[in-house]
């Protein structure tokens, strides 16, 4: 079964608002690292976050982690219809640094 | 580096035929991952390379799939005989360093039909 796992499975906003969605994992990590996959497309990496940080930033995007909790978040600030997408984290299971993935958040922006 | 670059984009085939897909890594790039994508199972690992040596293919689903990286520029993912649940689509993915503490680079994929 897969380590993490997105939540919620499908958001609709509108351009503008902010989106935030979130990943639970069941065992202790490395690190933990978001991608984005447009309709079509690979995945591509948006930001890593390791087992010591609780916050990074990258231009719309804060992740935080709570290892206490087993969770992260992904906050997209003031969205655009160009965020629609699906996004994923990918997480390692402590022992190992391969990275699984979750089945991801299906974003969809309203212009 | 046009990144990773994976053939053919799709592919439909008859039950019972033998499947190749193709991928060129990144070149540098220690790594190599096979990965399966379907609605209900997500985005699942198959196998993982490391310098041309298969590492971990806990994830290949049957006997029926195999993978092999003949040298650091070409991987293949074979599936014989194909069947109908194997429809999905099939990413590679290189890295350098193989883990979560760097970026892992994916292929556009091949969407893999059955029939």
């Amino acid at each position: 079964s897969q380590q993490g796992e997105e939540d919620p499975q499908a958001l609709s906003i509108q351009e503008g608002e902010n989106a935030t969605m979130n990943c639970s994992y069941k065992t202790s990590i490395n690190n933990l690292q978001w991608y984005r996959q447009n309709s079509g497309r690979g995945l591509v990496h948006l930001i890593l976050i390791r087992s010591n940080e609780r916050e990074k930033h990258s231009g719309r995007l804060r992740v935080t982690l709570d290892t206490s909790k087993k969770s992260s978040s992904l906050l997209i600030t003031a969205s655009r219809a160009a965020d629609t997408a699906s996004y994923f984290c990918a997480t390692d299971t402590g022992g190992s640094y391969i990275p699984t993935f979750g089945r991801g958040t299906s974003l969809i922006v309203h212009p | 580096d046009a990144g990773v670059i994976q053939s053919p984009r799709h592919e439909v085939t008859e039950m019972g035929q033998e499947v190749t897909l193709r991928c060129k890594p990144i070149s540098g790039h220690d790594y190599l991952f096979w990965y399966r994508q379907t609605m209900m199972r997500g985005l699942e690992l198959l196998i993982y390379f490391n310098n041309n040596v298969p590492i971990d293919d806990s994830g290949m689903p049957e006997d029926r799939f195999s993978a092999k990286m003949p040298n650091a520029s070409f991987s293949t993912l074979k599936i014989q005989p194909s069947e109908p649940r194997d429809s999905a689509v099939y990413f590679c993915a290189s890295s350098p360093t193989g883990g979560t503490n760097t970026e892992a680079f994916f292929g556009q994929g091949t969407r893999l039909t059955v029939v």
